[in-house]
């Protein structure tokens, strides 16, 4: 019932684009995405509640496809600032939030 | 600007003991989370709580209890501490439910051994 992200690690260069998806077997109510850097509290990033829905701000945008089963998030021209683990959640009901396992994504310079 | 405020940071307990985590939010936001993350994994639903007074159980609530009697607060409980609870503890609030396009806002997170 976990959204499952691929891939589980990446790394990049300054300067190169990334992009992690989190899928479903189900078609999902709405899709969360957070950014967690190590030892500290999850950011929130985004999120897409609407089949086909596209959002974006500064270099970082996500994707939620027509039958709500796949989000891709989209890292272009990464920046140092951008290493953590990316995590996508999703409701199993209303509030039982389930969180994929995380992409840990290293910008080395 | 505390936002979500969770107290101790660290904590060591040995088998067997018992300990509450704190949390506490000052955005008035009705609804409460609580998580635990293990090393390199994602995070686990403990209890959730949508008011005060309303709880209900996550995907992995053995083991814990909760409370809701303000709004504000929404405590963790273990009871018998065991070591597959060594983990870190993450509360969270949002102003609306999980298919709303509300944020979860997370605590700094309290780092739990048990020995």
């Amino acid at each position: 019932q976990q959204p499952v992200q691929s891939p589980q690690a990446v790394i990049l260069r300054e300067g190169e684009d990334a992009v992690i998806n989190c899928s479903s077997s189900k078609a999902l109510y709405s899709v969360h995405w957070y950014r967690q850097k190590h030892g500290e509290a999850p950011i929130f990033l985004m999120i897409l509640l609407k089949g086909g829905e596209q959002k974006g701000h500064d270099k970082i945008s996500a994707s939620f496809n027509e039958k709500k089963q796949q989000s891709s998030l989209y890292l272009t021209a990464s920046q140092l600032s951008y290493s953590g683990t990316y995590f996508c959640g999703s409701p199993y009901n209303n509030n039982d939030m389930r969180f994929g396992a995380g992409t840990r994504l290293t910008v080395k310079p | 600007n505390a936002g979500v405020t969770q107290t101790p940071k660290f904590r060591i307990l040995k088998i067997g003991q018992s300990m509450t985590l704190q949390c506490a939010q000052d955005m008035n936001h009705n609804y409460m989370y609580w998580y635990r993350q293990d090393p390199g994994m994602g995070l686990k639903l403990i209890y959730y709580s949508v008011g005060a007074g309303i709880t209900d159980k996550g995907e992995v609530p053995n083991g814990y209890n909760v409370s809701r009697s303000t709004t504000e607060d929404f405590p963790l409980r273990l009871e018998l501490a065991a070591p597959s609870q060594t983990s870190v503890y993450f509360c969270a609030s949002s102003k609306a439910s999980g298919v709303s396009n509300q944020p979860q806002h997370f605590g700094d997170g309290t780092r739990l051994s048990i020995l």
